[in-house]
């Protein structure tokens, strides 16, 4: 496509519930990242995905966070017994390699809202 | 692990004022800079990156950044604001090549910038 997209636009769920975030990144990229946006704060970063394996997960919070991405294009974030504490924006971005030793331009989507309540 | 700072949080100008956004990063080794841009109700856009070369960077829109690493500091600029550089602005970094985070970037807290017609 002609950018990263990303669905839902809005989530509203649950405290408890089990939440799914879907990103499709730029046709041929082969790195994406998923980050997390709290009100009032930049972009923190989660999870970076190289092709279909997660090259780096050391932003995830707790194990309730979890992301896949099987055949190395769409990519999916999954958040187990939602918090309220884990509302915010979730933001996908992805480079066309990913190993320019960090050089590459990350393009983001337009993120999902997440509240919980 | 790097961080970022962006001193001001909220900039309020004139149009054809000059605008200067800091930005401070906390690591030793080597970096590589970003700027980036979001307009109202649009999503994160790439103003401006370093990574070598020449420390004065252009980038889109008029924007330009010097990088000077004894101040750890790669500030964002431009000589005449316009109304539509009303936005909120980002430094990010990352450092290459370190073990587990070379691509995924640190953001600043951001700086929201209102140009006044």
């Amino acid at each position: 496509g002609a950018g990263v997209s990303q669905t839902p636009s809005n989530k509203v769920t649950e405290k408890g519930k089990y939440v799914e975030l879907r990103c499709d990144p730029i046709s041929g990229h082969t790195a994406l990242y998923w980050y997390r946006q709290s009100l009032g704060q930049g972009p923190e970063f989660l999870i970076y995905f190289q092709g279909t394996g997660a090259a780096d997960d050391s932003g995830l919070p707790n194990d309730r966070f979890f992301a896949v991405r099987p055949e190395g294009s769409v990519s999916t974030l999954k958040i187990q017994r939602t918090e309220r504490g884990d509302s915010a924006v979730y933001l996908c971005a992805s480079s066309a390699t990913g190993l320019a030793g960090g050089t590459d331009t990350q393009y983001f989507g337009p993120g999902t809202r997440l509240t919980v309540l | 692990a790097q961080s970022v700072s962006q001193h001001n949080h909220h900039v309020i100008l004139s149009e054809a004022a000059s605008l200067e956004l800091g930005c401070n990063y906390s690591y030793g080794g080597t970096v590589n800079l970003f700027w980036y841009v979001q307009y109202p109700g649009q999503h994160l856009q790439l103003l401006l990156k370093y990574f070598s070369g020449d420390p004065l960077v252009k980038g889109i829109k008029g924007f330009e950044a010097e990088f000077i690493k004894s101040k750890f500091s790669f500030n964002l600029r431009k000589p005449s604001v316009q109304w539509s550089d009303t936005a909120e602005y980002f430094c990010a970094v990352n450092a290459p090549w370190t073990v587990g985070g070379a691509d995924g970037l640190t953001f600043g807290k951001g700086t929201h910038l209102i140009i006044q017609p």
